[in-house]
């Protein structure tokens, strides 16, 4: 079975780091992209980048770029999604999804939900 | 930037058919595809490439494009398809993406 299990969910203070993870299963990890999706409390999806595991190709939507970074580690099958210093307004459930060429986005992660309070 | 627009809520009586509108510049040489989030879980594919429905999605749920909207319609409305609906599609190099605002599927 083609899976992504995502890491748990996070407490932070704003201006601290953190990084979550989204691990494949069932599938050739370097062989798909990695999308990432924010859905902020209440609100819709939106789109916030793509990560090729197998080169680390990446491409941002403009409205995320220098504000998060995506990353990988192949020899685990594992996506990254990185702060390195989070405001209030990360507060948010962060999906990550396969993206099948010409047939959708397909399986999704169960999101991480991360919470930055002070 | 590129924008889907779709409308805030839909409401139909169970039975009945629900149509969920998306709306963008670049449909007619992009495919859309369409997803749906249940409260509190991840979103499902239920459409891909405009028309096409991925195995183990009902058959009450099909798509259609004309220009530049796309059409989900819910045949046969049935009470466990109150959910937020979603249209994704990219622009012409499919290197960006974007989602529509989403629709609210009430069933009455």
């Amino acid at each position: 079975e083609v899976q992504l299990v995502q890491s748990g969910a996070e407490a932070k203070k704003p201006g601290e780091s953190l990084k979550i993870s989204c691990k494949g299963s069932g599938y050739i990890f370097t062989d798909y992209w990695i999308g990432w999706v924010r859905q902020m409390p209440g609100k819709g999806l939106e789109w916030m980048g793509i990560f090729f595991p197998g080169d680390s190709d990446t491409i941002y939507n403009p409205s995320f770029q220098g504000q998060v970074t995506m990353s990988g580690d192949k020899s685990i099958d594992t996506a990254y999604l990185h702060w390195t210093s989070l405001k209030a307004s990360d507060t948010a459930i962060y999906y990550c999804a396969r993206r099948n060429l010409g047939s959708g986005w397909e399986p999704w992660g169960q999101g991480t939900l991360v919470t930055v309070s002070s | 930037s590129y924008e889907l627009t779709q409308p805030p809520s839909v409401s139909v009586s169970p039975g009945q058919t629900a149509r969920i509108t998306c709306s963008g510049d670049a449909l007619p040489n992009q495919f859309a595809y369409w997803y749906q989030q249940k409260a509190g879980q991840a979103p499902v594919l239920i459409i891909y490439k405009d028309t096409e429905r991925p195995s183990g999605i009902p058959e009450r749920f099909s798509g259609s494009s004309s220009g530049t909207t796309v059409t989900l319609t819910i045949s046969g409305v049935q009470a466990e398809d109150e959910a937020d609906y979603y249209c994704q599609s990219a622009d012409i190099n499919v290197t960006y993406w974007v989602f529509g605002g989403g629709t609210k599927l009430s069933v009455l």
